[in-house]
């Protein structure tokens, strides 16, 4: 079965400690995307790769860090900088073009000890 | 930049019709899509529009009219779980990336 995997599921992260997203997907898609969720809000976009070895920085990437080595994974990285982070992070890939959709990943939870 | 508009919450009965609203402002608008989400859980994609109209999947149906830069997700049918938040998202300049609405709580009663 095709599709995209997140874990861990839920995280917690110390003060001044990066951690570490997982996301992988078997779907071959060439664009992946890194989406932050909090109550009531919609998602907003962190960083997007639309190619291996390239990544763009979305509306709030400001604490965040991404790398794109393989087609399949996508991890992002949550800094010591990002002052707030307790939030649904959201994986997601898609084939190219306009009309195709984005699939999710499960998401990871994560929050402040 | 862009910008969408859809209610917070719909309140409706098991069995009932309900239609969740979004407006946006975008340039290089491409396509107005829906995604539904359950609490805690992935969004996962319902509609895609790019022209005007109705395109009817089930029990659900997306309505898109660009010249008022309007569209909408019709619910026919309501069920217990289809209570959930509901995103529209536009496409739109060249790297076809969608921005996200804030999303519709539904909750549907019986």
């Amino acid at each position: 079965d095709g599709g995209i995997t997140q874990s861990p599921k839920y995280l917690f992260r110390k003060e001044g400690q990066n951690v570490t997203l997982s996301c992988e997907q078997n779907l071959n898609h060439d664009a992946m995307y890194w989406y932050r969720q909090d109550p009531g809000q919609g998602l907003r976009l962190i960083y997007y790769s639309q190619i291996v070895n390239d990544f763009q920085k979305g509306d709030i990437a400001e604490g965040y860090s991404v790398s794109r080595e393989k087609k399949e994974s996508f991890p992002l990285t949550v800094t010591s900088a990002q002052k707030n982070p307790t939030a649904f992070y959201l994986c997601a890939s898609r084939e190219q073009g306009s009309n195709q959709p984005q699939h999710f990943g499960d998401g990871t939870r994560l929050s402040i000890l | 930049g862009q910008s969408l508009e859809q209610p917070s919450e719909v309140t409706a009965v098991e069995g009932a019709i309900v239609q969740i609203n979004c407006t946006y402002q975008t340039s290089g608008f491409y396509g107005l899509s829906w995604y539904q989400q359950h609490d805690g859980g992935a969004p996962t994609f319902l509609s895609y529009n790019a022209l005007d109209g109705l395109e009817e999947t089930g029990r659900f149906s997306s309505f898109l009219s660009r010249s008022d830069s309007y569209g909408y997700l019709l619910l026919q049918e309501l069920q217990m779980k289809d209570s959930a938040s509901y995103f529209c998202a536009v496409t739109s300049g060249g790297s076809y990336i969608p921005t996200f609405g804030r999303g519709t709580s539904l909750i549907v009663h019986p």
